[in-house]
């Protein structure tokens, strides 16, 4: 199996602060990656897909980038909204995986 | 709108069953794969199982294997998941999703609201 870590696990961020969250997994999967988030008691949402690629509806202060075996999602002007729980998710290979979540927080 | 809706979930003993539902509406459920999902309490997201589209191909995650079987039925828009040999272990909120492939990538679009499986004595 795939694994995946992430970077930092949790951090605390102001409103219009530039945050990045960085994701490993154990294998090179190309691009085969996506990002989500989610908000207590809620279900995930699928912020972008094939490492790049901004899903429809999502804010562009979102961005992913990165390929082989290092990603990262950027977040360019945090939210109030963005504080949540971020997870990547690889989908080279089954069982797909997920990473263990870095939690944003308010400072 | 696009949703989807599980249902099924409940307090089981271990080595019980549960069927879990998943109703699909507002898209067609019979273009798309379909993945379960489930999040342990206070824990991270954890990938269950998936099905194509026509229902002839499966993956599952091996703690799983041999006690679960995804299925599904395009002419009642519906996912289900047979639990049998339920562990402690499987306590989860388990989520139903669309797994939406662009470019051999599987990526959850639409995610229901979830249902909740406790396995306890």
């Amino acid at each position: 199996d795939i694994q995946m870590t992430q970077s930092p696990s949790s951090l605390s961020a102001s409103v219009g602060d530039r945050v990045t969250i960085t994701c490993r997994t154990s294998q090179s999967i190309s691009g085969y990656l996506n990002w989500y988030h989610q908000k207590p008691g809620k279900a995930p949402e699928l912020l972008i897909h094939a490492a790049s690629n901004l899903q429809s509806g999502v804010p562009s202060r979102f961005s992913g980038s990165g390929s082989g075996t290092d990603f990262t999602l950027t977040i360019s002007s945090l939210q109030p909204e963005d504080f949540a729980t971020y997870y990547c998710q690889q989908s080279y290979s089954t069982p797909f995986t997920f990473g263990p979540g870095t939690k944003v927080d308010i400072k | 709108e696009v949703e989807l809706a599980e249902s099924g979930g409940g307090l089981v003993q271990p080595g019980g069953s549960l069927r879990l539902s998943c109703g699909a509406s507002g898209f067609t459920f019979s273009s798309y794969w379909m993945s379960w999902v489930r999040q342990a309490p206070g824990k991270g997201l954890e990938w269950v199982a998936n099905i194509k589209e026509d229902g002839s191909e499966k993956h599952y995650v091996d703690s799983v294997k041999g006690r679960f079987t995804i299925s599904r039925d395009n002419a009642r828009n519906s996912l289900y998941l047979q639990m049998n040999s339920l562990r402690d272990e499987d306590t989860a909120i388990y989520y139903c999703a669309r797994d939406r492939v662009q470019w051999l990538n599987h990526a959850f679009d639409i995610w229901g609201q979830g249902t909740m499986v406790t396995v306890s004595s």
